[in-house]
């Protein structure tokens, strides 16, 4: 069981947009300004599309965004892509105990 | 640049210690504020981070598995190593390393993983 809550799965039409939740505490998500989002495509390793809530690496897209809201995170992705579909994880770091946790994972199914 | 590329076997049989190396470029683990962590996913499951060490030596383990890991560094040859003692068919996975920074506590860049079967 992982740390942080996130659907199993969601799906959406190109050119919509679509909302993952990522849960945690406030020992982590809540506790803190550092939750990133990593997306993997099927064999690749994660890339980091988000950081600090919501900054985002350069060359990352801005149809990515993040955002948080107590002990709940988001990823926003918009204008959807056949290229977006992906597994979708959160992470974040907790302060107090000073490791980081990732969350189950979300499949993006672009219909 | 960045780059890290890990290694180590593929097989490893049960209650044997798994060693995995990771080789980086473009940055220095004797830079103030750099790290490089551990991160492994098993197959069709989810990430789940290990371990990290930082430029000053400071380690970070898995509160779930701390009794069985052990993180180095050798900044000279660029290479940090990951022992996982005792491991069991529940520890086969793609083990990947990954840079970060004090300045934002995630992972920028990550190598390309290995994948490690615990069987006998």
């Amino acid at each position: 069981q992982s740390a942080l809550t996130q659907p199993a799965s969601v799906s959406e039409s190109p050119g919509q947009s679509i909302i993952i939740s990522c849960t945690g505490t406030s020992s982590d998500v809540g506790g803190n300004d550092y939750v990133s989002w990593y997306q993997q495509h099927p064999g690749k390793a994660p890339k980091l599309m988000i950081y600090d809530v919501s900054k985002r690496p350069s060359g990352v897209s801005n149809r990515f965004s993040g955002s948080k809201s107590d002990n709940t995170a988001s990823l926003t992705i918009s204008g959807l892509q056949a290229e977006d579909e992906a597994d979708y994880y959160c992470s974040s770091y907790t302060i107090s105990r000073t490791f980081w946790v990732f969350g189950g994972g979300t499949k993006l199914t672009v219909l | 640049q960045i780059t890290l590329k890990e290694s180590g076997p593929t097989l490893v049989k049960p209650t044997q210690t798994l060693t995995l190396t990771c080789t980086f470029s473009g940055f220095s683990l004797s830079t103030s504020g750099v790290g490089v962590g551990w991160i492994r996913q098993p197959p069709g499951g989810a990430l789940e981070w290990l371990a990290l060490i930082y430029w000053d030596d400071d380690k970070r383990y898995s509160p779930s598995l701390k009794s069985r890991l052990t993180i180095t560094k050798d900044t000279s040859k660029n290479q940090v190593v990951l022992s996982m003692t005792n491991v069991d068919p529940v520890d086969t996975a793609t083990y990947y390393c990954a840079h970060t920074t004090l300045l934002w506590f995630s992972f920028d860049s990550w190598g390309q993983g290995t994948l490690v079967t615990v069987s006998s």
